[in-house]
């Protein structure tokens, strides 16, 4: 199986911009959740997406949001970039229970100038 | 809140060394425990896992067990390569409908040759 797919890998930004990222899952699963790691936070749940509902949400401004599709795919939007902002996005996807493992991608990496 | 400490890094060995990264965990109900790997420039890498109280979970020679009564999921391998050089996270779910992992800030090891 084909695993947890993130586009693009690398993204430059500047201030007020706004950006949207891709997550697919692996074939199967149906949870889709959403990570940002910073030097200074470590990882931060931002969101979660089961069936195309937002199931749980993260400590995070409103500029920050997502949508998921009837394929499982993901996209998570930032608008309004700010320096803070500048971090590796991850994806997880999993496949039934809450206890199952989540599968991560690689990450987008996003940089705001 | 969950919440996850684990000890701060870095941690520098010599190879065929004894590897210990303390974590402990503060959750409510019975929590499944992670431990994931990260090597440079990439995703998360699940490395094992325990879902019950006294449960170890074993990969690639590291092994952790699930301790209720001090709450910890410490991670040890007896002999470190080279190539185990890495950030290591401790994290946790609490289960239920919640898919979302807490993670504790990491440990960046670097083993010597």
């Amino acid at each position: 199986k084909a695993g947890v797919t993130q586009t693009p890998r690398y993204l430059i930004k500047t201030r007020g911009q706004q950006v949207t990222l891709s997550c697919s899952p692996i074939s199967g699963h149906r949870s889709v959740s959403w990570y940002q790691q910073t030097p200074g936070q470590g990882l931060q749940f931002l969101f979660e997406y089961f069936s195309e509902t937002q199931r749980n949400k993260g400590n995070f401004p409103g500029r920050f949001s997502g949508r998921q599709f009837s394929n499982s795919r993901s996209e998570m939007n930032v608008s309004t970039l700010e320096l803070g902002d500048s971090a590796l996005y991850l994806c997880a996807s999993t496949p039934t229970s809450a206890t199952d493992t989540q599968y991560f991608g690689p990450g987008t990496r996003l940089t705001v100038l | 809140g969950d919440s996850v400490t684990q000890m701060e890094g870095p941690v520098t060995l010599s190879e065929e060394a004894f590897l210990t990264i303390n974590c402990t965990y503060t959750a409510t109900g019975y929590p499944s425990l992670f431990w994931y790997v990260q090597y440079p420039g990439e995703g998360l890498q699940l490395l094992l896992k325990a879902t019950k109280a006294d449960d170890k979970g074993s990969n690639k020679g590291f092994e952790a067990t699930y301790r209720k009564e001090t709450t910890s999921f410490h991670l040890e391998k007896g002999s470190v390569q080279v190539s185990d050089s890495a950030v290591y996270f401790c994290a946790l779910n609490s289960g239920g409908s919640n898919y979302k992992l807490t993670f504790g800030k990491g440990t960046l090891l670097t083993v010597n040759p």
